[in-house]
This record gives structure tokens, C-alpha cells and sequence, in this order.
């Protein structure tokens, strides 16, 4: 089985502090794993892929397999980053294959 | 065109009748999805086609039918839906159904279930 934890529901900083969104992962083969955004009142879509290794809008994700973890960050947060954001987990094979499961989200907001 | 359309946008129907969402996108995909994401919850996902033919389901019940025309095109067909099954149904593709693909995801439709 896969499974994205959230730990956050809700997070708050002001502009131009540093923010970092919790995800961690269970999954016992190779996963992919992804950010997805979704802003008020527009869909949702891709942050970046750990494949990847790119920052996008200043945020970046590093996997470590060792804690399990892919955690979101950026370090001067921006009014425009408040959003709902999910981590997502894809299964590389066997029954996983082309199945993302989602985290619970955690809404970030960004205060002036 | 590189969106995925659903439509309708909303729909409101009874337990009895049948009503049928759809999914289309013209990015030359092969896998598509349909998820269900209840208000302030992740999406679930219910469904994956891959290569027009279906691959995942996630235990969904029958009331739920999906149906992959062509490459292009997703249908969902509801049948005797109950309150519960009050959501917004996501669709969603990606060039290939393997892991590391991103999903671009449709505005979704919003169901309601009198």
C-alpha cells in the first residue's frame, strides 16, 4: 500500500519568512513523488517532481529516502504562495502503476 | 490545446436518474483518470484508463460506470447515485499511465445528489 502524510492542516507565516511544508511517505518500492498546488478558485496542478531536482516559483523538494520524507520549501514566502498544497505519491509498478495517492493537503497562508 | 475540458461544469440530480459526466483533451494522452474529492479533503482516485482500456479501479461502486470512447474522450455514467455521492469529480491525464508522468487535471464537475 501507498500513503502520503501531511502532518500540517494549516500553515501561516508572514511574507519574506521562511515556510517548509511536512510530507512524508510509506511505499515500499521506488515511488515518484510530486507537489501539487491548487489556488483559489483555479485547478489543480503540478508544483514540481522530484525527478525533476528543480525550483519552482523558489520552492524546491529534496527526497530523502531515509526518513521517507519530501518535504517543501522555500526561503522568503510570497502573499501569492497561499494555496492549497499536496504532496502526491506515484507507484513505479505492480498494482501502483500510474496510481497517485494524495496527501491530506496543507493550506498555506501567507500573511503581508 | 493543452487542457483537459469536463463539462457539465455543475450538476444537480436525483437518486433515479442517469446523467453522465465527460473528459475530454486533445494533448495526445494515453492514460486517463477520473478522481472524486469531497470539500476540503485530497482527491480519491476511483478510475484509470490506460491505452483505452481500463486498468485501476479503485473498488468503486457499480453506480459509478466509466467508459473510455476513444483516446480522447472519458465518460462517467451515474446510475441511482445517493446523497453521499454529493462531490467534485476530477479528470485528469498524462501522456503515459507510469509513475513519474504528471497528471494535468480539468476544472472538475460538481455533482449534487438530491
Amino acid at each position: 500500500a501507498q500513503r502520503v502524510t501531511q502532518p500540517e492542516k494549516l500553515l501561516s507565516v508572514f511574507k519574506g519568512a521562511p515556510v517548509e511544508l511536512k510530507c512524508n511517505y510509506s511505499y515500499s518500492g521506488s515511488p515518484e513523488l510530486f507537489w501539487y498546488v491548487q489556488y483559489s478558485r483555479q485547478r489543480l496542478q503540478l508544483l514540481l517532481r522530484h525527478i525533476s531536482r528543480e525550483s519552482i516559483k523558489g520552492f524546491t523538494a529534496d527526497l530523502n529516502k531515509g526518513e521517507t520524507s519530501f518535504h517543501l520549501k522555500k526561503p522568503f514566502a510570497q502573499e501569492e504562495d497561499s494555496a492549497m498544497y499536496y504532496c502526491a505519491l506515484s507507484g513505479s509498478g505492480g498494482t501502483s502503476y500510474g496510481k497517485l495517492t494524495f496527501g491530506q493537503g496543507t493550506i498555506l497562508t501567507v500573511h503581508p | 490545446d493543452t487542457e483537459v475540458t469536463q463539462t457539465p461544469k455543475h450538476l444537480v440530480m436525483g437518486m433515479t436518474n442517469k446523467k453522465s459526466l465527460k473528459c475530454e483533451q486533445h494533448m495526445g494522452h494515453r492514460a486517463m483518470y477520473w478522481y472524486k474529492q469531497k470539500a476540503k479533503k485530497p482527491p480519491e482516485l476511483m478510475f484509470v484508463y490506460s491505452y483505452e482500456k481500463l486498468s485501476i479501479n479503485e473498488s468503486v461502486p457499480s453506480r459509478f460506470s466509466p467508459e473510455c470512447p476513444n483516446s480522447s474522450l472519458l465518460n462517467l455514467h451515474l446510475h441511482a447515485l445517493q446523497p453521499e455521492d454529493s462531490a467534485l469529480y476530477l479528470c485528469a491525464s498524462s501522456s503515459q499511465p507510469s509513475g513519474a508522468n504528471v497528471l494535468t487535471f480539468g476544472a472538475g464537475s460538481r455533482l449534487t445528489v438530491l
